[in-house]
């Protein structure tokens, strides 16, 4: 079983619709979370990131974390092509080490 | 605030050779971790290193090594390169190692092995 495992898609949803980007993660102990964007050819960028229960928002960006069932979220509402883009979704196991999924590649189409 | 620099940008070996990768962390961050990357494999953690001690390691052979040095600049090591070295190898710095610390990344260097 694969630390983080995201679907890979892809994600393809019309313009000013909600996106919703999921993640689960195998080991209980983490705590910390991490939703990165990563465009073709460029460098992981850090959206947001979660350590308690519940939702967290930042813009049109919400972030979702429920600890007993391993699984965090990622929402984004009034999606835009500019969105187009690899969610990648990173799990903190231990101090310093951040393990990432294998990235949703989100599509918005206009 | 300039952000991770890494150098240089592009990189093309022999197999067997060795090469050595340069990146400089956020001014203030200390904490200086490595990945690689590959469209088969996604981000693969290297090591991290903070004040100088690397202290978590990924599940790479010996050939792959770092250090870091007083400033947090860090540099890593991959020696008798083979094909399957071809990557993006991207630097990331945080603050700290606090769980709350997030990675900032810096560009990459795209390694290419023939």
């Amino acid at each position: 079983q694969k630390e983080v495992e995201q679907n890979s898609g892809p994600l393809s949803v019309p313009e000013g619709a909600i996106a919703s980007l999921n993640c689960t993660y195998s080991d209980r102990g983490s705590q910390s979370f991490f939703w990165y964007r990563q465009y073709s050819g460029k460098s992981p960028e850090l959206i947001m990131f979660i350590y308690s229960n519940g939702d967290k928002e930042d813009g049109r960006f919400t972030a979702q974390l429920n600890k007993a069932s391993q699984y965090v979220s990622l929402l984004i509402r009034d999606s835009q092509p500019s969105d187009s883009a690899t969610y990648l979704c990173a799990v903190n196991v231990n101090t310093g080490k951040l393990i990432f999924g294998q990235g949703t590649t989100l599509q918005v189409k206009p | 605030k300039a952000g991770v620099t890494q150098t240089p940008r592009y990189l093309i070996k022999t197999r067997g050779q060795q090469v050595t990768l340069s990146c400089s962390p956020i001014s203030g961050h200390r904490s200086v971790s490595w990945y690689q990357q590959t469209p088969g494999q996604g981000l693969q953690f290297l090591f991290e290193y903070f004040s100088e001690t690397q202290r978590n390691k990924g599940n790479f052979p010996g050939r792959f090594s770092g250090r870091q040095f007083s400033n947090s600049r860090s540099e890593m090591n991959v020696s008798t390169l083979e094909l399957g070295d071809s990557a993006l190898y991207l630097c990331a710095s945080s603050r700290d190692r606090g769980v709350g610390s997030p990675l900032h990344f810096g560009n990459g260097t795209r390694l290419t092995v023939t």
